[in-house]
């Protein structure tokens, strides 16, 4: 199946570092989303880049994509604790599949104030 | 604006009896989708429907159905309970079915006991 997959599982950094996470899948698709998950406020939608794109920002996220290695990655810049939560990628199947979205397990970041 | 709204919150039943889940959209989304994250795991696609049609589902048994309403809102209705049912069931809305970027709603724990 398409299920996109995140790397590292969990990641524990201090406020003010950089955190970086992955997500592979497996066939082609037309978008990749982030996804963050906490307790407080649900999941949310981060950021959307589409297979024709490389690189994407918005505010302290930056997503990259590599459609070669069907990769791609998520930099959280100078993190907050506010940012501790379980962040998913969500890829389509591509072609006609569009609206059928599979979202992987997920990477729980742990930022420590 | 409201965001999206899913009730009830908890559910609990018995091995065997029937489930039945609700969804408000965000006022003005056509697409609703249905997703089950079982406990420390990724969500998994099992239906989106779009202008009071199914258009797509997940790798799920037939016994997970549902169907969209003329205001939009939606029902997932679980026949025949398993223990494995045992879950928490997020509804999403779009605005539109190009629209990729979902909403998602608090979610409905259902409990199989």
């Amino acid at each position: 199946s398409q299920q996109g997959e995140e790397d590292p599982q969990a990641l524990s950094i201090q406020e003010g570092e950089n955190a970086t996470m992955n997500c592979s899948y497996k066939t082609s698709i037309n978008n990749l989303q982030w996804y963050r998950q906490n307790s407080g406020r649900g999941l949310v939608h981060l950021i959307l880049i589409r297979s024709n794109e490389r690189e994407k920002h918005s505010g302290r996220l930056r997503v990259t994509l590599d459609t070669s290695k069907k990769s791609s990655s998520l930099l959280i810049t100078a993190s907050r604790a506010a940012d501790t939560a379980s962040y998913f990628c969500a890829t389509d199947e591509g072609g006609n599949n569009f609206n059928k979205f599979y979202f992987g397990s997920g990477t729980k970041l742990n930022v420590k104030p | 604006e409201a965001g999206v709204t899913q009730s009830p919150t908890h559910l609990i039943k018995t091995r065997g009896q029937q489930a039945t889940l609700r969804c408000s959209p965000i006022s003005g989304h056509t697409s609703v989708y249905w997703y089950q994250q079982a406990l420390g795991l990724g969500l998994q696609f099992l239906l989106w429907y779009d202008e009071g049609e199914e258009r797509n589902r997940g790798n799920f048994p037939p016994r997970f159905s549902g169907r969209q309403f003329p205001n939009y809102s939606s029902e997932l209705n679980v026949n025949a309970l398993e223990l494995e049912d045992s879950a928490l069931y997020l509804c999403a809305s779009s605005l539109e079915t190009r629209s990729y970027e979902q909403y998602f709603g608090p979610g409905t724990r259902l409990t199989v006991t």
